[in-house]
């Protein structure tokens, strides 16, 4: 089973609220990872997991939190966020780094009123 | 450091004609070259990959591609559209020690009945 899949697909919120993405895997992988994607746009990395731990954060506003509560969960935590940061979040997996493709799950579009 | 220049914003074929999508990288040291596809609205799905193996590699839906050190590029190829291969194409390069992953701009692919 080659598939990472992630909740909700689409979500509407207030600048005021808190949400969260879910992102699941189960192909074993031990690499985790959050990007956005704007229209038109290649993705963009967020963060990087690597065996639970935190190994990458591209600078990400606070008003974004990751968490991976274990290896085949992946969480993003949304609070107070601003109407630019409307976009589509892909989570992606991976065995490893360089030559190991990462598998993307099918986004989550989130519009910030 | 590594780059990806895919050399067509967009590419416009009629159905059952050759489709080819040009990408070329630049790269410090050996790199894995992959090619994606995102269909509207979905997440980014892997077409085929380069790992230092076969310069000419063969992916899913007839699709493949062939590396060049020589001309560094990584073009793909297809030898007859079908309606379902209209959708936006990523040439991506990765290095070894590496989770990053460099994106080119993306080829959009519409495919005239």
């Amino acid at each position: 089973d080659t598939e990472v899949t992630q909740t909700p697909k689409h979500l509407v919120m207030g600048m005021t609220n808190k949400k969260s993405l879910k992102c699941e895997q189960h192909m074993g992988h031990r690499a985790m990872y959050w990007y956005k994607q704007k229209a038109k746009k290649p993705p963009e990395l967020m963060f990087v997991y690597s065996y639970e731990k935190l190994s990458i954060n591209e600078s990400v506003p606070s008003r974004f939190s990751p968490e991976c509560p274990n290896s085949s969960l992946l969480n993003l935590h949304l609070h107070a966020l601003q109407p630019e940061d409307s976009a589509l979040y892909l989570c992606a997996s991976s065995h490893g780094q360089g030559s190991y493709e990462q598998y993307f799950g099918p986004g989550t579009r989130l519009t910030v009123t | 450091a590594q780059s990806v220049t895919q050399l067509d914003s967009h590419v416009s074929v009629s159905e059952g004609t050759p489709v080819l999508l040009r990408c070329n990288y630049s790269s410090s040291y050996s790199p894995s070259l992959f090619w994606y596809v995102q269909h509207p609205n979905k997440g980014l799905q892997l077409l085929l990959k380069y790992t230092s193996a076969a310069t000419l590699v063969k992916g899913i839906n007839g699709f493949e591609a062939e590396f060049k050190k020589s001309e560094t590029s990584f073009h793909l190829t297809k030898p007859s559209a079908h309606m379902s291969d209209a959708a936006v194409y990523f040439c991506v390069v990765s290095l070894l020690n590496d989770y990053k992953l460099s994106f080119g701009a993306g080829t959009t692919v519409t495919v005239r009945a």
